[in-house]
């Protein structure tokens, strides 16, 4: 069975710092790999995907993801934090083009 | 503009009284799921469609049905709501390439149901 794992429930960083959302999956077979964003009160919004293409994946506002079959990961990262990072994370797993599950999500809050 | 709308953004019922949350897209998308998203659990899965008249259950069917009659519409039926179904939901779609794997999903902005 298809899972994924968010390691971090919240992680905190000063402004300026890096960041790093930690996500693992369990997938039978080559998964489509997403993270998403959800800022308060608002939907989610796609930050990057891995489709099987490059293992780095570049996403929106300086956020990247590196989907590593050997450790089942795909952690988001970001080298400097801003302030207007903070929201909440999710990660999720596609297969075989049915369900797309989710992490149960990583707020991150930045502090100046 | 490409969206996914859903209706009422809000709302407050009581136990049994049945409700819809419509949801519509004007992107073509073959695929459209409902998800329900409480604190500390995530998001899950209620129901999805792969296209006009194929339903199937997510994680999280309990007390939900849904209806997909058009493409752009997939409505999600709260027969006799409780208490525990008080929730934020939220409605996505996305197109179904050839492979068969969806692409990214595009999420309405949510549809915050509280069931006294």
């Amino acid at each position: 069975a298809q899972s994924v794992t968010q390691l971090d429930s919240h992680v905190s960083v000063s402004e300026g710092t890096p960041v790093l959302l930690r996500c693992n999956y369990s997938s039978s077979y080559s998964p489509s790999l997403f993270w998403y964003v959800q800022h308060p009160n608002k939907g989610l919004q796609l930050l990057l995907k891995y489709t099987s293409a490059a293992t780095l994946v570049k996403g929106i506002n300086g956020f990247e993801a590196e989907f590593k079959k050997s450790e089942t990961s795909f952690h988001l990262t970001k080298p400097s934090a801003h302030m207007s990072d903070a929201a909440e994370y999710f990660c999720g797993l596609n297969q075989a083009g049915t369900a797309l599950i989710f992490g149960k999500g990583t707020t991150l809050s930045v502090s100046s | 503009e490409a969206q996914v709308t859903q209706n009422p953004r809000y709302l407050i019922t009581v136990t049994g009284k049945k409700l819809t949350v419509t949801c519509s897209q004007n992107m073509n998308h073959e695929y459209m799921s409902w998800y329900r998203q409480d604190p500390g659990l995530g998001l899950r899965q209620i129901y999805y469609s792969m296209n006009v008249e194929v339903t199937d259950k997510g994680d999280v069917p309990e007390g939900y049905k849904v209806s997909r009659k058009e493409k752009r519409n997939f409505p999600l039926i709260l027969e006799s709501p409780s208490p525990n179904q008080t929730s934020l939901y939220f409605c996505a779609s996305t197109f179904l390439p050839d492979r068969g794997q969806t692409g990214e999903l595009f999420f309405g902005e949510g549809s915050r149901l509280t069931v006294l």
